[in-house]
């Protein structure tokens, strides 16, 4: 099992670009969350999705878009990059009930300049 | 909205030395997760807890969650080289075990 898998590993954008963080599970999860992380300042939720179709903000959503098309796969997309938007980005996914282990992908390193 | 704040936000200790990290939640959690990152890699899951009072164990690590469920601790015994990385509390809340809110974790530095 690959768990879940996140591309690029890092990436430099210039302000005003757009890009796609891509992820994708193998683990047949419902729950799929894309979070952000900081220096010091612990994860941030930005978005989550409960299902294919289903997708809700979080706590820190401006600036990015999400879809979940397929269980699989949830995409976060950067539109007019800014500087704040630097940042590690980590993909996770979860079951739904029961214990609900977060699995993070292994993450990806943005740099706005 | 629900805060949870994580004590000490550092801490560094000679090998063979007790640590404890404590997480304490603005609101009532319906369980509590502890994840272990080490330095350039992703959280990785340790524990959840999810009843009044609990404590589990996992060898050298005990975790212990609150009887109000508002705040936990994981408690390191004889600290050795391979605990170092940030240990992050998540806590849910408002009957979501899964929309997790972090902890800013603390940083656990051992000598060796």
């Amino acid at each position: 099992n690959a768990g879940v898998t996140q591309t690029p590993k890092f990436r430099i954008l210039k302000i005003g670009q757009s890009m796609t963080l891509q992820c994708t599970q193998d683990m047949n999860h419902n729950y799929m969350y894309w979070y952000r992380q900081d220096p010091g300042m612990g994860l941030k939720l930005i978005y989550y999705s409960v299902g294919a179709g289903i997708t809700d903000k979080g706590e820190v959503p401006n600036g990015y878009n999400v879809s979940r098309s397929t269980t699989e796969d949830f995409p976060l997309r950067l539109e007019l990059a800014a500087p704040s938007q630097t940042s590690v980005y980590f993909c996770a996914s979860s079951y739904s009930v029961g214990i609900t282990e977060a699995f993070f992908g292994q993450g990806t390193r943005l740099t706005v300049v | 909205g629900q805060q949870v704040m994580q004590i000490p936000q550092y801490q560094h200790v000679q090998e063979g030395e007790d640590f404890t990290t404590y997480c304490n939640s603005s609101t009532t959690l319906s369980n509590i997760q502890w994840y272990k990152q080490r330095p350039g890699g992703h959280p990785v899951f340790l524990i959840q807890l999810v009843k009044s009072g609990e404590v589990k164990k996992q060898k050298r690590l005990t975790f212990q969650f609150g009887e109000a469920k508002k705040n936990s601790s994981l408690h390191i015994t004889a600290t050795q080289t391979t605990d170092v990385g940030t240990y992050f509390c998540a806590g849910g809340s408002g009957g979501s075990n899964y929309k997790l809110t972090f902890g800013k974790g603390t940083l656990l530095t051992v000598n060796p």
